[in-house]
């Protein structure tokens, strides 16, 4: 089974700018999580879907929003950059047969 | 105070040593715990998963959960240079969402 994938893997991109990021989970992992990850937070809960729908969210700006497709893709937006949004973005898909969440390799994103 | 406390270290130790690594938790309702090791510009990878109190092995991996202490351990046995990487306690309460809470990581190094 092909895992967790996340496009683009790197990003640059300058103040105020807005940015979208991928995520396929896992064929026939219905749930997708977003998480960010800094050196001075550590792995931080963004918001979780499933089947379409938020079922979570983390303590996060208005300016972080997410979305998830009929096929179980998901994207989140960040808008309005800021220098401290630079950090790497993990999608996790969790298996709804055990419960386990399987990270993708991330987006490192670069705000300068 | 955070939910989830971990030692960030460093922990350093010769190959083949037994490897101890801990967290402690403030909320009661996690009810499921997770250990992933992250290498270096990675994607955290799921080691071991636990439900309940007690131990669980995987090969050089022993997952340890007691639930009374609020405290979980995974030991590793017969360390190699290869485990050097970044471990991180992770739990959650199972409720209608996937959110997981992180620990810090520790950074583990296995001397050759």
């Amino acid at each position: 089974k092909a895992g967790v994938t996340q496009t683009p893997r790197y990003l640059i991109k300058t103040r105020g700018q807005q940015v979208t990021l991928s995520c396929s989970p896992i064929s026939g992992h219905r749930s997708v999580s977003w998480y960010q990850q800094t050196p001075g937070q550590g792995l931080q809960f963004l918001f979780e879907y499933f089947s379409e729908t938020q079922r979570n969210k983390g303590n996060f700006p208005g300016r972080f929003s997410g979305r998830q497709f009929s096929n179980s893709r998901s994207e989140m937006n960040v808008s309005t950059l800021e220098l401290g949004d630079s950090a790497l973005y993990l999608c996790a898909s969790t298996s709804g047969a055990t419960d386990t969440q399987y990270f993708g390799p991330g987006t490192r994103l670069t705000v300068l | 105070q955070k939910e989830v406390e971990q030692d960030p270290g460093p922990l350093s130790v010769p190959e083949g040593a037994i490897v101890s690594l801990n967290c402690t938790y403030s909320n009661s309702a996690f009810q499921y715990f997770m250990w992933y090791r992250q290498y270096s510009r990675k994607g955290p990878e799921l080691l071991m998963y636990t439900y309940s109190s007690g131990n669980k092995e995987d090969g050089r991996f022993t997952a340890q959960v007691d639930k009374s202490s609020k405290y979980i351990s995974l030991f590793i046995r017969d360390s190699q240079p290869s485990d050097s990487a970044t471990y991180l306690c992770a739990m959650t309460r199972m409720d209608s969402s996937y959110k997981l809470i992180f620990g810090s990581g520790t950074r583990l190094l296995v001397r050759p």
